[in-house]
């Protein structure tokens, strides 16, 4: 069954240093989502990519993060400098297409924590 | 805006009985529900959705879920609870009117014991 693929796991990281994360999702799945999940709370959108153009980013911090995805395959998020407060799982998910009854898929997530 | 309420942080349930995990959602327009379960360090699996139709929906799993309009909610179901459904439960919500956005609940824990 096809999975889409997150690296690494796991990242620990010191505050003010850069840190990436990265996805590949299902083939030929066109829409892409990080999300942000902080323990004991619901998976909260950063960024959904249609393609490879950005269709939300609404609650991306633009100031210390920033996510791609330049051949509208797999994408790669970042975020520099880290703060502690960023510590948290990020989940990528992709779908086939952007309607409104497609559900996502998700990867394993990426754990962060920011010493 | 749309939001997505879960009521109960954890429902407790003893292994063959029946379970509901309870969801409640403001949209404004026509809402489109979803569920999904996540294990331990996991992402979150599909469980099963509402978009059109039916108000009881079947799902993966033996779940299913009862969308009711006039109160706003679409409860998780199964008749016959496994120990192996001990997971933390996500309901999800899209509005035709909000773009593509999912929002998401803070999740139940559901705890089966045998």
């Amino acid at each position: 069954e096809a999975e889409v693929a997150q690296s690494p796991r796991y990242k620990i990281t010191e505050k003010s240093q850069a840190v990436a994360f990265w996805c590949d999702p299902i083939s030929g799945h066109a829409t892409l989502y990080w999300y942000r999940q902080i323990l004991g709370q619901g998976p909260e959108l950063l960024v959904q990519f249609q393609d490879e153009s950005v269709v939300d980013d609404s609650q991306l911090p633009k100031d210390r993060f920033s996510a791609e995805r330049l051949k509208g395959v797999d994408s790669t998020l970042k975020i520099q400098p880290a703060e502690l407060g960023d510590s948290a799982m990020y989940l990528c998910a992709s779908s086939l297409a952007r309607g409104m009854n497609t559900e996502a898929f998700f990867g394993q997530g990426t754990r962060l924590t920011v010493v | 805006a749309q939001s997505v309420a879960q009521p109960e942080d954890q429902v407790n349930v003893a292994e063959g009985n029946p379970l509901t995990v309870k969801c409640t959602y403001s949209v404004s327009g026509n809402p489109y529900l979803f569920w999904y379960v996540q294990y331990p360090n996991r992402g979150l699996q599909f469980l099963l959705k509402y978009i059109t139709g039916d108000n009881l929906v079947k799902g993966s799993y033996g779940f299913e879920a009862e969308f009711n309009k006039s109160q706003t909610s679409f409860h998780l179901k199964k008749p016959s609870a496994l120990v192996s459904d001990s997971a933390l439960y996500f309901c999800a919500v899209r509005d035709d009117t909000g773009g593509f956005k999912t929002i998401f609940g803070a999740g139940t824990r559901l705890f089966v014991k045998a």
